[in-house]
Parts: C-alpha cells; structure tokens; sequence
C-alpha cells in the first residue's frame, strides 16, 4: 500500500509571510490536488496538477502559487499569508482522469 | 461550477439506528458520485461510490442515486460509535476529468 504525506501537520505563521506546504506521495498517481478546507465550508480546490511540471488553477488560486517538479511531490505556497487566517490544506492524488483520490491528513495553518 | 449541497448539518443518532444523509448537485451530466468519511484531525477517507442511477450496497452502507432529481443518500444501518464523523459528499466528471466537487459535510454523533 502507498501513502501521501503532507509537511508539515501545523504551521503557524505571521501576517504577510511566505509559506510553503509539501506533500509527498508514493502510489506514482498522475494527478495531484491542493484543497482548502474551512470550517462549515466545502473543500475547494486551489491548484492540481495532471503531470509532472504540469499545473491547473483551481477555483481559490489566487494568493496562491504552486510546484510540482518531481511526479511523487507538490508543494503550495501561500504568497502573503493573511491575519487570523485558520484553515486545514488538503493533498491529495488520484490516478489518471479518474476520481479515486486519496488524501493526506493535512496541514492546519494559523497566521498570527 | 457543479454545485453540491449536504443536508443536515449535523445528525445525532443512537447507536444501532439507521443514519441517513443527503446530498443534491446541480449537473445530471455529472459521472460520479462519492462518499468521504473524515475523522477530527484527518484526512478524508473514500467510503463508497457510485456511477450509475440506482443503489449500491456495501456492508452497513448503501446509496442511492436519482440523477432525474439530482439527489443522492447515504444510509448506514446499524450505526456506531465508531461512525461518528464528518461525511463528505463529492461530484466528479465535470470539465477537468477526474476533479470532484465537495459539499460542505454532515457531521455525524453516534450516542452510545
């Protein structure tokens, strides 16, 4: 069985700040997600990736930027953190063109 | 953007009852439908899907999904504590294949 791992599980962080998230995934799935998940709201999506070097907005990219130079990683970068911004990022991957995804157990961000 | 709605907001069941959630979306074109489970402090685990109007049942759990109404339901016989969890209700087939759609979740307590 494989596994993604997302890095790290908290992150706190200041107004203004650049912040980076990982995720790592050994299933070599094609295709890579990056979800934001607020409390009483849907995952929305910010970036995905279909390939290596590949990336697709999403519908929240903006303030967002996002990497994926190897096929088993994907990192986002959170451009200018905002204050008392609280939220879980999920990664997730799935193979090619089908919905099966498996998620990582997120990364919960606080800026202060 | 297909949209997806979950109702209730949260359900509190005793244990050994039946539970039953519900999701409505707005494209019938829509391939896929699937149920997440999310324990506190994870990531959100695949349950069950279906992709074709009807039921399906896998142990417990069974769904049911009327495209011509565009409503789906997750039932869980004989719940248990253990099932205590946010579900989350996702739509894939859109645009970009293989993307899902998140609903906001119902968060469910099974009162032993």
């Amino acid at each position: 069985g494989g596994i993604i791992t997302q890095t790290p599980k908290f992150l706190i962080g200041q107004e203004g700040q650049k912040l980076t998230l990982k995720c790592q995934q050994n299933f070599n799935h094609d295709t890579m997600y990056w979800y934001r998940q607020d409390s009483g709201k849907g995952l929305r999506l910010i970036y995905y990736s279909i390939t290596e070097n590949d990336l697709q907005k999403g519908d929240l990219s903006e303030g967002y930027d996002a990497s994926r130079e190897k096929k088993s990683s994907f990192s986002l970068t959170v451009t200018s953190a905002q204050k008392n911004e609280m939220a879980v990022f999920l990664c997730a991957s799935s193979p090619s063109g089908n919905s099966d995804y498996t998620f990582g157990s997120g990364t919960r961000l606080l800026v202060i | 953007q297909e949209k997806v709605q979950q109702s209730p907001e949260s359900l509190i069941v005793p244990e050994g009852a039946m539970s039953s959630l519900n999701c409505t979306f707005s494209n019938s074109a829509s391939q896929s439908i699937w149920w997440y489970q999310q324990h506190p402090g994870k990531g959100p685990e695949a349950l069950i899907s279906i992709f074709s109007n009807g039921n399906k049942k896998e142990g417990r759990l069974t769904v049911y999904l009327n495209r011509a109404s565009l409503h789906v339901s997750l039932h869980i016989r004989d719940s248990q504590p253990s099932d205590s969890a946010v579900y989350l209700c996702a739509v894939g087939g859109g645009s970009a294949l293989g993307r899902l759609h998140f609903g906001a979740g119902t968060q469910l307590i099974v009162i032993p």
